[in-house]
């Protein structure tokens, strides 16, 4: 059966520090993998998305970047946190537009 | 831009009630998913729907996809404290999910 990990759970970051969120898939290939953020008790907002090793694309403009190394593997990263960063994010796959798996997410607070 | 709505935004009930959340698209998506989200954790798909007109069944949740595809509701029947949580409708598009901004249910035993 396909897993989802994604951490660390909590996180809490100065202001202007790097951030780096590490998320891997196991009993799948080749998957669909995506970074959402979330405020708190609203909708998910799509920040990245890929469908391939290498192959990234984003759906909003911000001081986030994301990258995928490895076919199973999606990482999250900034150079600089901001304040508005602070967000709950989850990582999620999918083989179709049908469904998307996530996982535990990660609840990041800038100070 | 692709836009879900979800109303109400609230919802709070006794157990036993029965309740209907919406979704509202202003796009027609190729299929459009439930999922259900409890606090500090990912969300969980409940279904997918593909077809307008189609009407699934999950024990006490009756999810309805509209004829033109663009809107869809969720009916619980005799809510449980159990069911409490965020609900989120998303629709689903050339390998993206699009999720509304969600119901948050408590229903109080």
């Amino acid at each position: 059966s396909q897993t989802i990990h994604q951490w660390p759970a909590t996180l809490v970051q100065p202001v202007g520090s790097p951030l780096s969120l590490e998320c891997t898939v196991e009993g799948t290939s080749n998957p669909n993998l995506y970074w959402y953020r979330q405020a708190a008790g609203r909708g998910l907002q799509l920040l990245f998305y890929s469908v391939g090793i290498g192959q990234i694309s984003s759906e909003v403009p911000q001081n986030l970047s994301a990258s995928r190394p490895q076919d199973r593997q999606f990482i999250l990263s900034s150079k600089k946190l901001l304040l508005s960063d602070s967000g709950f994010y989850l990582c999620a796959w999918s083989a179709s537009d049908r469904e998307a798996f996530f996982g535990q997410g990660t609840r990041l607070t800038v100070v | 831009t692709q836009l879900l709505e979800q109303s109400p935004q609230f919802l709070s009930i006794q157990e036993g009630e029965n309740l209907t959340v919406y979704c509202n698209s202003s796009s027609v998506f190729s299929s459009l998913q439930w999922y259900r989200q409890e606090p500090g954790e990912g969300p969980v798909l409940l279904v997918t729907v593909v077809t307008g007109g189609e009407v699934k069944k999950l024990k006490r949740l009756t999810f309805q996809f509209g004829d033109a595809r663009k809107d869809s509701s969720l009916h619980i029947t005799a809510a449980q404290p159990g069911d409490t949580g965020l609900y989120l409708c998303a629709g689903g598009d050339f390998n993206k999910f699009y999720f509304g901004s969600g119901t948050k249910l408590n229903v109080k035993p």
